[in-house]
């Protein structure tokens, strides 16, 4: 069965600064899709970033990146510049392509400090 | 992003009653739906998935006589947990895989429903 770990439960950063979360996961399969999720106090969830597994390219969205290995079956996200509307909880989230169902890391907490 | 709606924004009912959570798809026209559950502090889980024209698919554990599924068009559907319990309560949303310009391997979720029982 596929799995989605995320390790570090809370982060804390300098406004300004950078911060990278950590995603790994366990599959099988060959072809899948990963995402970032946000989601701010307002519970809404926001889609931060995602990543075709058959792409050896990073996805990038602004100030967000990815290092997507493959291999190591790691998806860790990078925030650049980080502002304080980036505090939030922050999801990694596997799709197997075909089912369009999402499994859902347990989440890191994204502080950010004036 | 596509736009997706969810009514009642939060609701609270006692022990023993029904409640009925809808989830619209504003921008677009969707044959499937997920509704995925949320404890505070947790991650969310998926409970089932909601084809519009035949039944809904609800994953293990999940008890499809309590979170009764309806999907009644393209564009919405409910999710009605019967006989609600205290530890019903939690919170619920939806969400819809992309469509036309929006990529189609991707969810798009509703703002969530916070259901409290009594």
């Amino acid at each position: 069965a596929q799995t989605v770990t995320q390790s570090q439960p809370e982060m804390s950063v300098q406004e300004a600064e950078t911060v990278t979360l950590s995603c790994t996961y366990d599959t099988s399969e060959s072809d899948y899709y990963l995402f970032w999720y946000k989601q701010p106090p307002s519970r809404q969830m926001i889609l931060v970033i995602r990543q075709e597994a058959y792409k050896q390219q990073n996805a990038t969205e602004n100030r967000f990146s990815v290092n997507f290995q493959k291999a190591a079956k790691s998806f860790s996200l990078k925030i650049s510049d980080s502002q304080l509307g980036d505090a939030a909880m922050y999801f990694c989230a596997y799709d197997w392509g075909a089912t369009n169902k999402l499994i859902f890391g347990t989440g890191t907490l994204l502080a950010v400090q004036p | 992003g596509a736009v997706v709606s969810q009514h009642p924004s939060r609701v609270i009912c006692k022990s023993g009653t029904s409640v009925k959570i809808e989830c619209r798809s504003l921008d677009f026209q969707a044959t499937t739906m997920f509704w995925y559950r949320q404890f505070p502090k947790q991650s969310l889980m998926l409970m089932a998935t909601s084809n519009e024209g035949s039944k809904a698919t609800y994953e293990q554990g999940v008890e499809k006589d309590k979170f009764l599924i309806n999907h009644a068009s393209l564009t919405l559907s409910t999710l009605t947990v019967t006989s609600a319990h205290p530890e019903d309560s939690s919170f619920y949303i939806c969400s819809v895989p992309g469509t036309g310009d929006l990529w189609t391997d991707t969810q798009y979720f509703g703002p969530g429903t916070r259901l409290t029982v009594l």
